[in-house]
């Protein structure tokens, strides 16, 4: 159990162009969906939190016009990268969570989309 | 500041042996803790949630502890296997939605 996919796992797109990852959950309902992204050898970077039907809470220094993020079910969370450049060159890693219980449960992770714009 | 801390060197240990991990951290009162392997390219793998009112967990050969006076939680793999070869990161969850994560350590076990 506790399976999530994302879909694209690479992609590669011209400068100027929109890219939209997909992350589900498979077997359970995900009330909180995270989108983090990843450099080479550092640590995941938190860039937004979103839960099913309100609107993304994104960390500070990510622009939420370029990243834009739906979660507009329990089990589909998408993030568009609009007008790309090759600095968003990274690798995108959705997580999802849900409530059981009343308390959180663990954290489970996409197996991440490697974006290179060129 | 808050700071998650996890050993920025390789750990490089004989097959057979117990993998030991550190994960330190300042300026949190965590909720619970967890502990995920990330292979090269993948997304990290969940492996085991710890809450702060628990000293001690395990899960086949991995075994993790939870010191809230230190500040410290411990990752241990007995009789480790090439196969475990991986990044390993803590996170800390102080009861909210965020997670926050550490560097990783990058753990190789040699046959």
């Amino acid at each position: 159990g506790a399976v999530v996919s994302q879909h694209p796992s690479r992609v590669i797109c011209k400068s100027g162009t929109s890219v939209k990852i997909e992350c589900r959950s498979l077997d359970f309902q995900a009330t909180t969906m995270f989108w983090y992204r990843q450099f080479p050898k550092q640590s995941l970077m938190l860039m937004a939190t979103s839960n099913e039907g309100s609107k993304a809470t994104y960390e500070q220094g990510v622009e939420k016009d370029k990243f834009l993020i739906n979660h507009a079910s329990l089990t589909l969370s998408t993030l568009t990268v609009t007008s790309a450049h090759p600095e968003d060159s990274s690798f995108y890693i959705c997580s999802a969570r849900g409530i059981q219980g009343g308390t959180y449960n663990e954290q489970f992770f996409g197996p991440g989309t490697r974006l290179t714009v060129l | 500041s808050q700071k998650i801390e996890q050993n920025s060197e390789a750990l490089n240990i004989q097959e057979g042996k117990t993998a030991t991990l550190t994960c330190n951290y300042t300026n949190y009162s965590p909720a619970y803790l967890q502990w995920y392997r990330q292979d090269p390219g993948r997304g990290p793998v969940f492996l085991l949630l710890i809450r702060e009112n628990e000293k001690e967990k395990r899960k086949e050969r991995l075994k993790v502890t939870f010191d809230t006076t230190l500040k410290q939680s411990l990752f241990h793999i007995t009789a480790s296997q090439p196969a475990d070869s991986a990044t390993y990161l803590c996170a800390l969850n102080t009861g909210g939605f965020k997670t926050i994560f550490g560097a990783g350590t990058r753990l190789f076990v040699k046959a």
